[in-house]
């Protein structure tokens, strides 16, 4: 099955900006990999941000947005804000089963 | 209010089994897709099982197949994970999680495996 790439960890200023990025061993990502976003705060089960690529949940902030940069699945956050700070998935649908990238901690500082 | 309440974990021995659930509640169950995932302490999350509407369609990991059978009871709107042969390795919070996309998850249970 695919490996799923997201870098370790990012660091963003409050108010800034900054992308993260999903990849798959098995070539570039595309739309038909359907990607999700969750964020993970600790103690605390994930939520989908973005779904389908971008696509936002009703709860999702309207500074976070999905695209595909590059070949690679990608969530950007604009005006970053201290309640920001977490861990943020990315899930691929492998044509039945899923994987989930390694996660990226995001730091807002 | 929708609920996903996992039960089922706890201390298991190296080789062998226990059996997960997960009790859904304020949404309708049957219409979704459902899944389970597992964090490990410290580590990331990983997708294991799904299985469709009317239960005639699951994907597993490759790391599950053969120990783990997803199967689900719409009658009584839960879901389970069957988890036979257990591993240290699969020590972690195990997750239910489902709706139109990902909307609902559990609080998780832990299941812990070691001698």
């Amino acid at each position: 099955q695919a490996v799923v790439t997201q870098e370790p960890s990012l660091t963003v200023s409050p108010g800034g900006t900054v992308t993260l990025t999903c990849d798959s061993s098995t070539g570039g990502v595309t739309s038909g990999h359907y990607p999700y976003w969750f964020q993970q705060k600790p103690g605390q089960a994930p939520r989908t941000l973005i779904y389908g690529t971008n696509n936002k949940q009703s709860w999702t902030p309207a500074r976070f947005s999905g695209s595909l940069l590059g070949g690679r699945a990608a969530l950007t956050l604009s005006g970053a804000q201290p309640e920001d700070e977490a861990e943020y998935y990315c899930l691929l649908s492998c044509g039945g089963p899923w994987v989930f990238g390694g996660g990226t901690k995001l730091t807002v500082l | 209010e929708v609920q996903l309440v996992e039960s089922g974990g706890g201390l298991v021995q190296p080789g062998g089994s226990l059996r997960l659930s997960c009790a859904a509640s304020g949404f309708t169950f049957s219409d979704y897709w459902m899944n389970w995932v597992r964090q490990a302490p410290g580590k990331g999350l990983e997708w294991l099982a799904n299985i469709k509407q009317d239960g005639s369609e699951k994907n597993y990991v490759d790391s599950v197949k053969g120990r783990f059978t997803i199967s689900r009871d719409n009658a009584k709107n839960s879901l389970y994970l069957q988890m036979n042969s257990l591993k240290v390795e699969d020590t972690a919070l195990y997750f239910c999680a489902g709706g139109s996309h990902f909307d609902y998850w559990g609080q998780g249970n832990l299941v812990t495996v070691s001698s």
